[in-house]
């Protein structure tokens, strides 16, 4: 079963434009999680989608947003980037949405890395 | 706020050895506590994971132990190899069913054995 999907691999972008990153889910799974990764924050949830609703949404701005396909497939969006956007930014799915996580682990994909001059 | 609180940061540890890493959470809500390893270059993959209605569990030479009352909870990597080198993850969340707020991670576990 082939797994998490993200595209593009790296991305730069110039500050003040906008991004739209792509995942697709690992085959059967409903749930898609978007993370951000920097070496000073960590691991940040962003928001999740389930059956094409965004069901939870972490403290980011509303620059940051997202929407999933009726395949489950989902693409998220970064409009009027700012430098300290610059992160990995990964997709998870799962089986469930979150809340039954022993059930229906997080399975990442490999991130889109993005790169704000 | 960070809620879960990991360390250490960096750890080094010679083949054949016992790799210990802590975490510690706040939110009394959470009840599920997994633990990801993340190579270079490669998204956090799922190792073990624990729910506080036990006290151990065990796959293979990753062992999570958990205290409920201490809302601690640690990996220990036993026979620690060259190819356990990674970064180290422990996160939490509410696995109560139906919405949650995602997972909080800690901060991460540089991870080096040393052959």
């Amino acid at each position: 079963k082939a797994g998490v999907t993200q595209t593009p691999r790296y991305l730069i972008k110039t500050r003040g434009q906008q991004v739209t990153l792509s995942c697709s889910p690992i085959s059967g799974h409903r749930s898609v999680s978007w993370y951000q990764q920097t070496p000073g924050q960590g691991l940040q949830f962003l928001f999740e989608y389930f059956s094409e609703t965004q069901r939870n949404k972490g403290n980011f701005p509303g620059r940051f947003s997202g929407r999933q396909f009726s395949n489950s497939r989902s693409e998220m969006n970064v409009s009027t980037l700012e430098l300290g956007d610059s992160a990995l930014y990964l997709c998870a799915s799962s089986l469930f949405e979150t809340g039954m996580g022993y059930n229906s682990p997080l399975h990442f994909g490999n991130g889109t890395r993005l790169t704000v001059t | 706020q960070q809620q879960v609180k990991q360390s250490p940061q960096s750890l080094i540890v010679q083949k054949g050895g016992i790799s210990i890493i802590n975490c510690a959470y706040e939110n009394t809500a959470f009840d599920y506590f997994p633990w990801y390893q993340q190579f270079p270059g490669k998204g956090p993959a799922l190792l073990i994971a624990i729910r506080p209605d036990v006290s151990e569990k065990k796959e293979g030479r990753f062992t999570i132990s958990f205290n409920k009352s201490a809302k601690q909870f640690s990996l220990h990597i036993m026979d620690s190899q060259p190819g356990d080198s990674a970064t180290y993850f422990c996160a939490a969340s509410k696995d109560s069913g139906g919405g949650a707020d995602g997972l909080t991670f800690g901060k991460g576990t540089h991870l080096i054995i040393q052959p």
